[in-house]
């Protein structure tokens, strides 16, 4: 059971290029995110999505955009990446089904860095 | 979604028993307590989750007061191994939007 798979591991982008962050998880999951976390602070919520064809803002949507297709994939993209965009970033899925249960899985990460 | 409160970093020593409080003054009635584990260049490791009293696994405790307006994790016999960073969350319990603040960094020295 592979979990929560994020690709590449590491990427390095130069100012105003784009690029797609990708995320797939093999547990049938309806809840999926992204985070990204600058070094020595805690996790930003990017974006979210509840189902397929369902997505949401979080704390820090600015240039970044999401689709969710399947309910196996949430792919992040960065549309013009930019230094303040430096950071690793974080996909993570839960079962939505019963409160209380909604224990949240996380990837291995992605590291990005923008010149 | 409540906020939390918990302290920046603790030190401890391989065999003692480490307890972090985090506070959520503005807890919702329908909001679970869930504790997660981060290590260096890897994702967050849930933990436990409690509702009310007292949570217990093969991991921690989680003790939550009545009022569930603060609550404790307990790692108990720490190793170096437990060097990390530790977050409270309080939520719906579904994980949706789910929002991690600073954490706790706890030091293990042998």
């Amino acid at each position: 059971n592979a979990g929560v798979t994020q690709t590449p591991k590491f990427q390095v982008l130069k100012t105003g290029q784009s690029m797609t962050l990708q995320c797939a998880q093999d547990m049938n999951h309806e809840y999926m995110s992204w985070y990204r976390q600058d070094p020595g602070m805690g996790l930003r919520l990017i974006h979210y999505s509840v189902g397929a064809g369902i997505t949401d803002q979080g704390e820090v949507p600015n240039g970044y955009n999401v689709s969710r297709s399947t309910t196996e994939d949430f792919p992040l993209r960065l549309l013009s990446a930019a230094p303040s965009q430096t950071s690793v970033y974080f996909c993570a899925s839960s079962f939505s089904g019963t409160s209380g249960t909604g224990e949240l899985f996380f990837g291995e990460g992605s590291r990005l860095t923008v010149l | 979604l409540a906020k939390t409160t918990q302290p920046i970093s603790m030190d401890s020593y391989e065999g003692q028993e480490v307890n972090i409080t985090c506070s959520h003054n503005n807890i919702a009635t329908n909001d679970y307590i869930t504790w997660y584990q981060q290590f260096p260049s890897q994702g967050p490791r849930f933990i436990i989750q409690g509702y009310k009293t007292k949570v217990t696994n093969e991991v921690a405790s989680l003790f939550i007061p009545a009022d569930r307006k603060s609550s404790t994790l307990s790692l108990p016999r720490v190793s170096l191994s437990d060097t990390a960073v530790y977050y409270c969350l309080v939520g719906d319990g579904r994980g949706f939007k789910t929002i991690f603040g600073a954490g706790t960094r706890l030091f293990v020295k042998a």
